[in-house]
């Protein structure tokens, strides 16, 4: 079935300095790529995704890119803030998929440090 | 406003109960889905729902289960066939296929006493 791999599995960065998350996805039927962050105690937010006919597409200090041949996509994020501590995931989904399931990577700790 | 509602935040079990997880949604959504979160294990599907009346097992079924009366609402049945239910579980509602629009809900946190 489906699997998406995401790493590292922790990141700290100091303030002001770019933070990159890298996954791979499985299946190549696959054509949507949302990213979420999690803060502590709660639920997963979108922040931003792609769809597979887009190589890229950014919204402030954030940016996603996809590389389909490879079976991968990447969240950039520039000029970290404190704020921006969180567990990031990534995930993946095909419209083939029944349910429209999106699966998940393992996640992504990202730390900033002021 | 439209949104996702899981409760309780907290619940606490003991050993050979069953509990039940609320999760309600007014984002006029068809499908639903539950989450189980374990630490530096993401998220994985226990049980979806595309439609009213109809659901389907995810990757990590056993010892749990659902029902979609309604379509606001997907409430998930911890058993004590489930051995280890301690984790933080994510209900989560899309408008349907290709996993657009997936609004997940603030988690309740499960821990056996």
């Amino acid at each position: 079935g489906e699997n998406v791999e995401q790493h590292p599995s922790t990141l700290s960065v100091q303030e002001g300095d770019s933070a990159v998350i890298k996954c791979t996805y499985s299946d190549s039927a696959s054509n949507y790529f949302p990213w979420y962050k999690q803060e502590l105690g709660k639920g997963p937010q979108l922040i931003i995704d792609i769809r597979s006919n887009v190589g890229e597409k950014k919204d402030q200090r954030i940016a996603v890119t996809l590389n389909k041949t490879a079976k991968h996509f990447s969240l950039h994020i520039t000029e970290t803030q404190p704020e921006d501590s969180a567990v990031y995931f990534c995930a993946a989904s095909s419209l083939y998929n029944q349910g429209g399931k999106l699966i998940f990577g393992q996640g992504t700790e990202l730390s900033v440090k002021p | 406003d439209g949104g996702i509602t899981q409760s309780p935040k907290y619940l606490f079990r003991k050993e050979g109960q069953n509990v039940t997880l609320s999760c309600e949604q007014n984002l006029n959504h068809d499908a639903m889905y539950w989450y189980r979160q374990d630490p530096g294990q993401g998220l994985r599907l226990i049980y979806y729902s595309q439609i009213v009346n109809d659901f389907q097992k995810g990757d990590i079924a056993e010892g749990y289960s659902v029902s979609r009366e309604k379509k606001e609402s997907f409430p998930l049945t911890v058993t004590s066939a489930q051995k280890n239910p301690t984790a933080f579980y994510l209900c989560a509602s899309s408008i349907g296929a290709g996993g657009y629009g997936y609004t997940f809900g603030s988690g309740t946190r499960l821990t056996v006493v």
